[in-house]
């Protein structure tokens, strides 16, 4: 089946630990988004990737990181530097810029997520 | 910037009783309209969309019409279910390079009672 995988559904931190979420899509799809989601707050944007190796801060960058080695995976590492990284995390794909549809009227396409909690 | 305001929840109805969620939007340009759908511990699902001024997106029973006169994009379900019960998103795509950026609205909670 298409779609996005997100694991692992639940993660802990410990004080001072990096953790990395994973987020793997074969819908072959050129964009990818993290957003994070907080009760009340909606979704924020974290960090997307256009193509392969390319990505740009979002709205909350600060305290974490990307990559983007392969088309169909982009994950976010959550740092040490993240004072409150408790949230829940989700990721997103939108459709090939090779289609000519401009992307902005396509829909994302969302995983299931990952929360994230401190131990 | 960009932003969404959706009403304030949480939204409580009775099976059958009409539904409206209310949803504003500022932005540049000529923004797409989303409305998505979560239900407990899940991602979001699109639920309906509009690209242009007066379109009318429907899904499910549900419709909302792209209003740029009033910058609105309210949601409405003429006979809700309990199966309904979700949190509902309001977001928009902006134009130029935002490249399918959503900005979201702080999503209303939506409980039906049988």
């Amino acid at each position: 089946d298409g779609g996005i995988t997100q694991s692992p559904k639940y993660l802990f931190r410990k004080e001072g630990q990096n953790v990395t979420l994973s987020c793997e899509q074969n819908l072959n799809h050129d964009a990818m988004y993290w957003y994070r989601q907080d009760p009340g707050q909606g979704l924020r944007l974290i960090y997307y990737s256009q193509i392969v190796n390319d990505f740009q801060k979002g709205d909350i960058a600060e305290g974490y990181s990307v990559s983007r080695e392969k088309k169909e995976s982009f994950p976010l590492t959550v740092t040490s530097a993240q004072k409150n990284p408790t949230a829940f995390y989700l990721c997103a794909t939108v459709g090939s810029v090779h289609r000519g549809n401009w992307v902005g009227n396509q829909p994302q396409h969302f995983g299931d997520g990952t929360r994230l909690s401190i131990l | 910037g960009n932003s969404v305001t959706q009403m304030e929840g949480p939204v409580t109805l009775s099976e059958e009783a009409f539904l409206t969620i209310n949803c504003t939007y500022t932005a540049t340009g000529y923004p797409s309209l989303f409305w998505y759908v979560q239900y407990p511990g899940e991602g979001l699902q699109l639920l309906l969309k509009a690209t242009k001024a007066d379109d009318k997106g429907s899904n499910k029973g549900f419709e909302a019409t792209y209003r740029k006169e009033t910058t609105s994009f309210h949601l409405e379900k003429g006979s809700v279910q309990v199966s309904d019960s979700a949190v509902y998103f309001c977001a928009l795509s902006a134009g130029g390079t935002s490249y399918g950026k959503l900005t979201f609205g702080q999503g209303t909670i939506l409980t039906v009672h049988p």
